[in-house]
């Protein structure tokens, strides 16, 4: 149980393109994901919180109208890197969280490279 | 701002021996620790949680122990399998884990056969 799936697995893209990452709990119902980013050989930064029916909460330094996320049911949030440049390049994981508390479970994440 | 961190980047080990990872956390009102194991192109998955009421909670073959007092908290592996080579993250949450993961910079723990 408490299988997150993201698709793609990996996008290629030119630069000022906008690419669009999905995250779904596939055995379970979230009504909060998370938006997580690592850069190679280090750790994973929060980026926002998704919440199903609302707006997204972003960390400090994270452009919401960059990163734009949408919870559209409790089981998918999309999110799209607008105008992406090649330092959005980066492993994009999402998790989420079957009950209002308590373990995240993570998706197996997605590379984008911006040529 | 306040963080997670781990005392070491890489700790190798023979395989069959037991392995301790560190962390050192400095957010006292975190509440909720979790560890995840990270492979190589994939996404951090689930080891064992502890709550703050807690000091040590055990698993199959891992064992976490919390020390509030000195903000603390490490992961033990026994008998250690080549499968267990990864990097293992400590991360930390506050609200009983209703809020974002802040985790910390990672161990890469290597089995030597």
């Amino acid at each position: 149980g408490a299988v997150v799936s993201q698709h793609p697995s990996w996008v290629i893209c030119k630069s000022g393109t906008s690419v669009k990452i999905e995250c779904r709990s596939l055995d379970f119902q979230a009504t909060t994901m998370f938006w997580y980013r690592q850069f190679p050989k280090q750790s994973l930064m929060l980026m926002a919180t998704s919440n199903e029916g609302s707006k997204a909460t972003y960390e400090q330094g994270v452009e919401k109208d960059k990163f734009l996320i949408n919870h559209a049911s409790l089981t998918l949030s999309t999110l799209t890197v607008t105008s992406a440049h090649p330092e959005d390049s980066s492993f994009y994981i999402c998790s989420a969280r079957p009950t209002t508390r308590g373990t995240q479970y993570f998706g197996p994440g997605t590379r984008l490279l911006v040529l | 701002g306040e963080s997670v961190g781990l005392h070491l980047p890489t700790l190798s080990v023979q395989e069959g021996d037991n392995s301790i990872i560190n962390c050192a956390y400095s957010n006292s009102a975190s509440d909720y620790f979790i560890w995840y194991k990270q492979e190589s192109g994939k996404g951090p998955q689930f080891i064992i949680d502890i709550r703050s009421n807690m000091d040590k909670r055990q698993g199959q073959r891992v064992t976490v122990l919390l020390n509030k007092t000195v903000k603390h908290l490490s992961l033990q592996i026994a008998a250690t399998q080549p499968g267990d080579s990864a990097v293992y993250f400590c991360a930390e949450n506050r609200r009983g884990g209703a809020d974002g993961l802040t985790f910390g910079k990672g161990t890469h723990l290597i089995i030597q056969p």
